[in-house]
């Protein structure tokens, strides 16, 4: 089944200990996003990929970097976690990129900061 | 600013009916969805709605008012399953999605 994929589901840092996130897609979509989503909260989109263009949220702290290797593979790279980073980050991808385009989301990673 | 206003919780029966409302305040508009998310899960795909009416598929159905800003989406034959958080998100002039922070729908037996 096409889907889209994260590792690891669950991950521990400890404050201020790098930590790379992953996201992979089989779904061959031109379009890869990282959302951060809190308890109770609206996800909040960081940045996206539209192919090998990045685009960056304005408000997406530089705490924050993102790669994409390839069309199927994104990371998420956290350079200094804070005990604020702490919260569940999904990955999602879309064929587009058009806002009206549906978004098709991983299971997430719930990042831990000790 | 860009709002979407969602009630926090509900709480309903199995077997009932319920009504999840959404309204909105964007810079333009160019559709709106509705998500499920199961508890420490990733949002999933429920409708999306760009005209006016009621767009029904099986037992969830959604509608959308654009002159009046809202929406909601419309929940029969209640199972205990269904108990999950619900997302609306607004496609603003920019085709970027504004979420909203969700209703977390409780089924009681």
């Amino acid at each position: 089944d096409a889907m889209v994929i994260q590792n690891p589901r669950y991950q521990v840092t400890q404050f201020g200990k790098p930590v790379t996130l992953s996201c992979s897609q089989t779904l061959n979509h031109n379009v890869m996003y990282w959302y951060q989503q809190k308890s109770s909260q609206a996800p909040k989109l960081l940045f996206h990929y539209y192919d090998k263009d990045f685009n960056n949220e304005a408000d997406t702290p530089d705490n924050f970097q993102s790669r994409r290797p390839n069309t199927s593979f994104c990371f998420l790279d956290i350079r200094s976690p804070g005990l604020g980073d702490a919260a569940m980050y999904l990955c999602a991808t879309s064929g587009t990129g058009g806002g009206t385009d549906t978004q098709y989301f991983g299971p997430g990673t719930r990042l831990t900061v000790l | 600013g860009q709002n979407i206003d969602q009630p926090t919780e509900m709480t309903a029966t199995e077997g009932a009916i319920v009504q999840i409302n959404c309204t909105y305040q964007t810079s333009g508009f160019n559709g709106l969805f509705w998500y499920q998310q199961h508890a420490g899960e990733a949002p999933t795909f429920l409708s999306y709605n760009v005209l006016d009416g009621l767009e029904e598929k099986g037992r969830f159905s959604s509608f959308l008012s654009r002159s009046k800003g809202y929406s909601y989406l419309l929940l029969k034959e209640l199972q205990m399953k269904d108990s999950a958080s619900y997302l609306c998100a607004v496609v603003d002039s920019n085709y970027q999605l504004i979420w909203g922070a969700g209703t977390k729908l409780i089924i009681k037996p």
